[in-house]
């Protein structure tokens, strides 16, 4: 079993919808958690970290569950712009990433 | 601000060849870590630095080696290149405060024949 494991997808949306992505984790010495972005063919692009109280950056939701070791990305809004793959990421000393959900918007 | 370069973008090599990849930050960040990208296997860890002079095994390390002499530079060598080492390679760096995620760079195409 992977340390980071995330929904397979794709995800396939039309323009407006919400989506929602999970991503489970292993190791509960995990200190601090994140969201990227990834274009096809282009590095890993930091979206936003993950706080426990969980935190808004504009449509986009982080949320953190410690107990049930798990973190989630909502996307409000979509547009065509967000299609991509999201990876998560659990820094646990080292950077452990899962394996990525694509994501494609249509109109 | 540069931030992480990667050099080559694209490479080539045959089984047995031994190479390079060179990987720099203009950061001053404590950490920095290689990465593969397999089809279907997100980013996979290899190695990585916690300062100049500490390196540490990754989830697949076998193949590859690493050394921390500067606090900006990290190259990953390939001993001896094998089919299974194409992949994408990517290096990332961070400050040491773990609220920070990591930069990547551009990363590299490696193709082994």
């Amino acid at each position: 079993r992977k340390e980071v494991e995330q929904d397979p997808g794709p995800f396939n949306v039309p323009e407006g919808a919400t989506v929602a992505f999970n991503c489970t984790y292993s190791n509960s010495a995990s200190q601090s958690f994140f969201w990227y972005r990834q274009d096809c063919r282009k590095e890993p692009k930091l979206l936003m970290s993950v706080y426990s109280s969980g935190n808004e950056d504009g449509r986009f939701t982080a949320q953190l569950n410690r107990a049930s070791q798990y973190i989630s990305l909502l996307i409000r809004d979509s547009k065509l712009s967000d299609s991509a793959t999201y990876l998560c990421a659990v820094n646990r000393g080292d950077m452990r990433f899962g394996a990525g959900t694509r994501l494609t918007v249509k109109p | 601000n540069a931030g992480v370069t990667q050099t080559p973008k694209f490479q080539v090599l045959k089984t047995g060849q031994s190479m390079t990849l060179q990987c720099a930050q203009d950061m001053n960040h404590e950490y920095m870590s290689w990465y593969r990208q397999d089809p279907g296997m997100g980013l996979r860890l290899i190695h990585y630095s916690v300062g100049a002079g500490i390196t540490d095994q990754g989830e697949v390390p076998n193949g590859y080696n690493v050394s921390r002499s500067t606090t900006e530079d990290f190259p990953l060598r390939l001993l001896s290149a094998a089919p299974s080492q194409t992949s994408v390679y990517f290096c990332a760096s961070r400050p040491r405060q773990g609220i920070y995620g990591y930069t990547f760079g551009s990363g590299t195409r490696l193709t082994v024949v």
